[in-house]
């Protein structure tokens, strides 16, 4: 089975700095996808990025990037001017494709970010 | 709206008594999945559907069931549920992962079991 993790159960960062999350996954196969998904106190998973394996440009959206390293099999995200808004569980995922077009989504144990005012 | 369905939000019930919860997007999406979350184990997934008729396990698929009969609808069934249920189910729809580009997934906002 794939494995994600997320070695940091939580962090804090001070409003508007920077913070980086981490996160390493085991494969071994060559197409694959990521993601960074977010879940506040509401409950709701909401996608923050995404990338492409065989894609070798870090992904951006807005305040929200990725340090992808294939080789090293990490996925950090950087969020940049952290907002109150931020507050939230953090779950990296993984979509590997396992034959016949069918595909299988694991996601890491959840980073627990605190933004303080 | 864009949405995924999931009902009921909260159920309390008892061991033994079977329960289905219900799932619907009208994104016409291909791929929809049903994944439990539990506290220090982050989200795993129970089953998950290629398309209509097309289904797989997941990570932990013991103790349900899942059904794709229609594109819309995905219900995960509990034949007999058990105290080691008890969480928290979200499901989830997305366009084919093969289709380049990758797509997201929607989630549902969760359903909160409780087995007692």
């Amino acid at each position: 089975a794939q494995t994600v993790t997320q070695s940091q159960p939580e962090m804090s960062v001070q409003e508007a700095e920077t913070v980086t999350l981490s996160c390493t996954y085991d494969t071994s196969e060559n197409n694959y996808y990521l993601f960074w998904y977010k879940q506040p106190p509401s409950r709701q998973m909401i996608l923050v990025i995404r990338q492409e394996a065989y894609k070798q440009q870090n992904a951006t959206e807005n305040r929200f990037s990725v340090n992808f390293q294939k080789a090293a099999k990490s996925f950090s995200l950087k969020i940049s001017d952290s907002q109150l808004g931020d507050t939230a569980m953090y779950f990296c995922a993984f979509m590997n494709p396992r034959g016949a077009g069918s595909y299988q989504l694991t996601f890491g144990k959840g980073t627990k970010l605190s933004v303080i005012p | 709206e864009a949405q995924v369905t999931q009902n009921p939000r909260y159920l309390i019930t008892v061991t033994g008594k079977k329960l289905t919860v219900t799932c619907s997007q009208n994104m016409n999406h291909e791929y929809m999945s049903w994944y439990r979350q539990d506290p220090g184990l982050g989200l795993r997934q129970i089953y998950y559907s290629m398309n209509v008729e097309v289904t797989d396990k997941g990570d932990v698929p013991e103790g349900y069931k899942v059904s794709r009969k229609e594109k819309r609808n995905f219900p995960l069934i509990l034949e007999s549920p058990s105290p080691n249920q008890t969480s928290l189910y979200f499901c989830a729809s997305s366009l084919s992962p093969a289709r380049p580009p990758n797509q997201p997934q929607h989630f549902g906002d969760g359903t909160r079991l409780s087995i007692l």
